[in-house]
């Protein structure tokens, strides 16, 4: 089955820096690449995803992008703010054929120092 | 905004006994799934549900578990006899597309088994 490797698990940035959290997958036939932010005491949150016939996709200071030939995809965040602080999952699934749930990373402990 | 409520947040339970967990999903989404997360380990996949029948399913999803939608708003998901190795968070997703993409989670349900 489909593998997800996350790293780092904890990464610490100055506010105003960029973070870029990394994760590679193992099924070359996943094509749906989502990243979940869960602050503590909630869910996961959906905030990017991206599909596999796309390289890059952003939303305004988040942006992912994804290189098939090397199975990674990376998260970055720019110009940071307090409220970035939480834990980052990556997660991976192929989709069609009914296999849709998602795999996820181990998640990165993303913490903004004011 | 929508979003995806479960009950309870906490359920303490003792070794054998069985567990309902409930789930109301987003009210326009057709796609449903639950998902746990061991504390400190990845969140994991364990089945997803549409059209009344089952998807997928993961090997964590066993003889003990099982899912049933009862009405038009509630999700369920049953274990049977629980085990100290259920101790988990357990998430409800729910998502609008065919195909699992745009999975939207819940605040999640602490199961503890005693």
């Amino acid at each position: 089955g489909e593998n997800v490797e996350q790293h780092p698990s904890t990464l610490s940035v100055q506010e105003g820096d960029s973070a870029v959290i990394k994760c590679t997958y193992s099924d070359s036939a996943s094509n749906y690449f989502p990243w979940y932010k869960q602050e503590l005491g909630k869910g996961p949150q959906l905030i990017i995803d991206i599909r596999s016939n796309v390289g890059e996709k952003k939303d305004q200071r988040i942006a992912v992008t994804l290189n098939k030939t090397a199975k990674h995809f990376s998260l970055h965040i720019t110009e940071t703010q307090p409220e970035d602080s939480a834990v980052y999952f990556c997660a991976a699934s192929k989709h069609g054929g009914g296999a849709d749930g998602l795999t996820f990373g181990k998640g990165t402990h993303l913490i903004i120092q004011p | 905004e929508p979003e995806v409520t479960q009950t309870p947040s906490h359920q303490v339970t003792q070794m054998g006994q069985e567990v309902i967990l409930r789930c109301v999903p987003i009210s326009n989404h057709l796609y449903f799934y639950w998902y746990r997360q061991i504390l400190g380990q990845k969140v994991e996949f364990l089945v997803s549900f549409y059209n009344n029948e089952i998807s997928e399913k993961s090997e964590i999803f066993d003889d003990q578990f099982s899912v049933e939608r009862p009405d038009g708003s509630n999700f369920t998901l049953k274990i049977r006899s629980t085990k100290l190795e259920d101790s988990a968070m357990y998430f409800c997703a729910s998502s609008e597309t065919r195909g699992g993409y745009e999975q939207y989670f819940g605040p999640g349900t602490r199961l503890t088994v005693t």
